[in-house]
Protein backbone atom coordinates (compact mmCIF):
# COMPACT_ATOMS: atom_id res chain seq x y z
CA UNK A 1 0.00 0.00 0.00
CA UNK A 2 1.15 3.59 -0.68
CA UNK A 3 2.36 5.78 2.15
CA UNK A 4 2.71 9.65 0.84
CA UNK A 5 5.17 11.61 2.93
CA UNK A 6 4.57 16.17 2.55
CA UNK A 7 5.90 18.75 4.38
CA UNK A 8 4.22 19.58 7.32
CA UNK A 9 4.94 23.62 6.56
CA UNK A 10 6.22 25.34 3.30
CA UNK A 11 7.25 28.90 3.36
CA UNK A 12 7.22 31.48 0.37
CA UNK A 13 7.67 35.25 0.28
CA UNK A 14 5.21 36.74 -2.61
CA UNK A 15 6.25 36.78 -5.95
CA UNK A 16 8.19 33.96 -5.15
CA UNK A 17 8.21 29.90 -6.39
CA UNK A 18 7.00 27.32 -3.89
CA UNK A 19 7.41 23.98 -4.22
CA UNK A 20 4.91 21.30 -2.12
CA UNK A 21 6.70 17.41 -2.40
CA UNK A 22 5.23 14.69 -2.44
CA UNK A 23 7.19 11.33 -1.34
CA UNK A 24 6.03 7.70 -2.12
CA UNK A 25 7.01 4.56 -3.49
CA UNK A 26 6.32 2.63 -6.94
CA UNK A 27 5.05 6.31 -8.35
CA UNK A 28 5.57 4.75 -11.67
CA UNK A 29 2.51 2.68 -11.40
CA UNK A 30 -0.10 5.25 -10.62
CA UNK A 31 -0.95 9.31 -10.73
CA UNK A 32 -0.65 12.12 -8.31
CA UNK A 33 -3.34 14.17 -7.75
CA UNK A 34 -2.79 17.59 -5.70
CA UNK A 35 -5.76 19.57 -3.69
CA UNK A 36 -6.21 22.93 -2.08
CA UNK A 37 -8.10 23.45 0.86
CA UNK A 38 -8.53 26.96 2.93
CA UNK A 39 -9.96 27.11 5.68
CA UNK A 40 -14.01 26.97 6.14
CA UNK A 41 -14.04 25.92 2.46
CA UNK A 42 -14.19 22.83 0.36
CA UNK A 43 -11.10 21.11 -0.95
CA UNK A 44 -10.21 22.16 -4.98
CA UNK A 45 -8.44 20.03 -7.26
CA UNK A 46 -5.44 22.31 -8.52
CA UNK A 47 -3.75 19.36 -10.30
CA UNK A 48 -4.53 15.93 -11.67
CA UNK A 49 -2.82 12.84 -13.23
CA UNK A 50 0.56 14.74 -12.20
CA UNK A 51 0.51 17.54 -14.45
CA UNK A 52 -3.22 18.43 -15.83
CA UNK A 53 -4.87 21.45 -14.35
CA UNK A 54 -8.43 21.68 -14.53
CA UNK A 55 -10.43 25.18 -16.16
CA UNK A 56 -10.49 27.65 -13.41
CA UNK A 57 -7.27 26.95 -12.26
CA UNK A 58 -3.79 29.34 -12.80
CA UNK A 59 -1.31 28.57 -15.20
CA UNK A 60 0.92 29.20 -11.85
CA UNK A 61 0.00 25.69 -10.55
CA UNK A 62 1.92 22.81 -12.09
CA UNK A 63 3.14 19.67 -11.08
CA UNK A 64 5.60 17.23 -11.85
CA UNK A 65 6.88 13.80 -10.87
CA UNK A 66 9.98 11.96 -11.22
CA UNK A 67 11.03 8.93 -9.40
CA UNK A 68 9.54 8.29 -6.05
CA UNK A 69 8.79 12.31 -5.23
CA UNK A 70 5.99 14.55 -6.99
CA UNK A 71 5.99 18.08 -6.56
CA UNK A 72 3.10 21.09 -7.06
CA UNK A 73 4.83 23.67 -7.93
CA UNK A 74 3.03 27.12 -7.72
CA UNK A 75 4.89 30.07 -9.47
CA UNK A 76 4.36 33.99 -8.86
CA UNK A 77 2.95 33.25 -5.51
CA UNK A 78 0.25 35.03 -3.88
CA UNK A 79 -1.27 35.60 -0.27
CA UNK A 80 -4.48 34.33 -1.79
CA UNK A 81 -2.35 30.86 -2.32
CA UNK A 82 -1.95 30.21 1.55
CA UNK A 83 -3.64 26.98 2.35
CA UNK A 84 -3.49 23.70 2.90
CA UNK A 85 -2.22 21.50 -0.14
CA UNK A 86 -2.18 17.49 -0.32
CA UNK A 87 -1.66 15.17 -2.56
CA UNK A 88 -3.23 11.88 -3.40
CA UNK A 89 -2.92 8.57 -5.17
CA UNK A 90 -4.93 5.46 -6.03
CA UNK A 91 -3.81 2.27 -5.42
CA UNK A 92 -4.76 -0.27 -7.66
CA UNK A 93 -4.30 -3.47 -5.78
CA UNK A 94 -7.22 -2.21 -3.56
CA UNK A 95 -8.55 0.53 -4.99
CA UNK A 96 -7.79 2.89 -2.25
CA UNK A 97 -7.34 6.49 -2.55
CA UNK A 98 -4.84 7.55 -0.39
CA UNK A 99 -3.69 11.14 0.58
CA UNK A 100 -0.89 12.66 1.78
CA UNK A 101 -0.61 14.46 5.47
CA UNK A 102 -1.01 17.87 3.87
CA UNK A 103 1.63 21.02 3.79
CA UNK A 104 0.88 24.34 4.69
CA UNK A 105 1.85 27.00 2.95
CA UNK A 106 2.45 30.03 4.98
CA UNK A 107 2.70 33.16 2.25
CA UNK A 108 4.89 35.82 4.13
CA UNK B 1 -22.85 24.24 -11.57
CA UNK B 2 -22.00 21.52 -9.64
CA UNK B 3 -23.18 21.67 -6.19
CA UNK B 4 -23.09 18.70 -3.85
CA UNK B 5 -24.65 19.20 0.00
CA UNK B 6 -23.66 17.03 2.95
CA UNK B 7 -26.49 16.43 6.10
CA UNK B 8 -27.01 14.28 9.03
CA UNK B 9 -23.86 15.51 11.14
CA UNK B 10 -23.92 15.75 14.87
CA UNK B 11 -23.05 14.80 18.60
CA UNK B 12 -22.94 11.05 19.01
CA UNK B 13 -21.79 8.63 21.83
CA UNK B 14 -19.51 6.55 21.16
CA UNK B 15 -21.13 3.14 20.26
CA UNK B 16 -23.78 4.90 17.98
CA UNK B 17 -24.77 5.22 15.32
CA UNK B 18 -25.36 7.82 12.29
CA UNK B 19 -26.25 8.45 8.57
CA UNK B 20 -25.14 11.38 6.57
CA UNK B 21 -26.67 12.15 3.33
CA UNK B 22 -25.44 14.21 0.23
CA UNK B 23 -27.35 16.17 -2.17
CA UNK B 24 -25.89 16.40 -5.95
CA UNK B 25 -26.63 18.74 -8.76
CA UNK B 26 -25.37 20.31 -11.74
CA UNK B 27 -24.51 17.03 -13.58
CA UNK B 28 -26.08 13.48 -14.05
CA UNK B 29 -25.34 11.68 -10.53
CA UNK B 30 -25.77 8.47 -12.15
CA UNK B 31 -22.44 9.04 -14.44
CA UNK B 32 -20.00 9.09 -11.97
CA UNK B 33 -18.96 7.09 -8.75
CA UNK B 34 -19.12 8.98 -5.37
CA UNK B 35 -16.38 9.25 -2.57
CA UNK B 36 -17.10 10.23 1.47
CA UNK B 37 -13.27 12.51 2.64
CA UNK B 38 -13.12 13.17 6.58
CA UNK B 39 -11.08 15.58 7.91
CA UNK B 40 -10.37 15.22 11.81
CA UNK B 41 -9.47 18.25 13.59
CA UNK B 42 -5.75 19.47 12.80
CA UNK B 43 -5.19 15.97 10.84
CA UNK B 44 -5.25 15.60 6.87
CA UNK B 45 -7.51 14.55 4.37
CA UNK B 46 -8.36 10.26 5.00
CA UNK B 47 -10.44 8.62 2.21
CA UNK B 48 -12.95 7.06 3.75
CA UNK B 49 -15.34 4.80 1.18
CA UNK B 50 -16.31 5.12 -2.71
CA UNK B 51 -19.50 3.49 -4.82
CA UNK B 52 -19.41 3.22 -8.31
CA UNK B 53 -22.39 5.16 -10.34
CA UNK B 54 -24.84 2.29 -9.90
CA UNK B 55 -24.33 0.93 -6.32
CA UNK B 56 -22.89 -2.21 -7.37
CA UNK B 57 -19.11 -1.62 -6.23
CA UNK B 58 -18.11 -0.49 -3.10
CA UNK B 59 -14.81 -0.18 -0.81
CA UNK B 60 -13.90 0.82 2.38
CA UNK B 61 -10.52 2.52 4.53
CA UNK B 62 -9.61 -0.25 6.79
CA UNK B 63 -10.39 1.97 9.71
CA UNK B 64 -14.35 1.85 8.99
CA UNK B 65 -14.78 -1.33 7.40
CA UNK B 66 -17.21 -3.11 8.57
CA UNK B 67 -18.63 -0.22 10.70
CA UNK B 68 -19.79 2.01 7.95
CA UNK B 69 -22.05 1.27 4.68
CA UNK B 70 -21.89 3.53 1.34
CA UNK B 71 -25.05 3.68 -0.74
CA UNK B 72 -26.50 5.78 -3.40
CA UNK B 73 -30.39 6.95 -4.41
CA UNK B 74 -29.69 7.75 -8.11
CA UNK B 75 -33.37 9.01 -8.36
CA UNK B 76 -33.02 11.33 -5.78
CA UNK B 77 -29.61 12.17 -6.65
CA UNK B 78 -28.37 11.17 -3.40
CA UNK B 79 -25.35 9.52 -1.67
CA UNK B 80 -25.46 8.00 2.06
CA UNK B 81 -23.52 7.29 4.83
CA UNK B 82 -24.49 4.93 7.19
CA UNK B 83 -22.08 4.86 9.98
CA UNK B 84 -22.27 2.29 13.27
CA UNK B 85 -20.50 1.68 16.20
CA UNK B 86 -18.78 4.72 16.40
CA UNK B 87 -15.79 5.92 17.93
CA UNK B 88 -14.07 8.89 19.41
CA UNK B 89 -11.42 9.17 16.42
CA UNK B 90 -14.44 8.72 13.86
CA UNK B 91 -14.86 12.42 15.15
CA UNK B 92 -14.25 14.38 11.91
CA UNK B 93 -15.10 17.04 9.36
CA UNK B 94 -17.04 14.45 6.48
CA UNK B 95 -17.30 15.86 2.92
CA UNK B 96 -18.75 14.32 -0.17
CA UNK B 97 -16.62 14.06 -3.10
CA UNK B 98 -17.24 13.57 -6.99
CA UNK B 99 -15.27 10.50 -7.82
CA UNK B 100 -13.69 10.64 -11.24
CA UNK B 101 -10.82 8.98 -12.72
CA UNK B 102 -10.04 7.96 -8.58
CA UNK B 103 -9.56 11.44 -7.74
CA UNK B 104 -11.92 14.04 -6.65
CA UNK B 105 -13.10 17.03 -9.34
CA UNK B 106 -15.76 18.20 -7.16
CA UNK B 107 -16.11 18.63 -3.08
CA UNK B 108 -18.96 19.57 -0.85
CA UNK B 109 -18.13 21.47 2.09
CA UNK B 110 -18.69 18.79 4.67
CA UNK B 111 -20.66 18.06 7.59
CA UNK B 112 -19.14 17.91 11.42
CA UNK B 113 -19.82 14.53 13.43
CA UNK B 114 -18.59 14.41 16.71
CA UNK B 115 -18.30 11.14 18.71
CA UNK B 116 -18.48 11.87 22.53
CA UNK B 117 -19.67 11.07 25.77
Amino acid sequence: SYVLTQPPSVSVAPGKTARITCGGNNFGSTSVHWYQQKPGQAPVLVIYYDTDRPSGIPERFSGSKSGNTATLTISRVEAGDEADYSCQVWDSSSDHRVFGGGTKLTVL
Amino acid sequence: EVQLVESGGGVVRPGGSLRLSCVASGFRFDDFGMSWVRQAPGKGLEWVSVINWNGGSTNYGDSVKGRFTISRDNAKNSLYLEMNSLKAEDTALYHCARDWGHYFDFWGRGILVTVSS
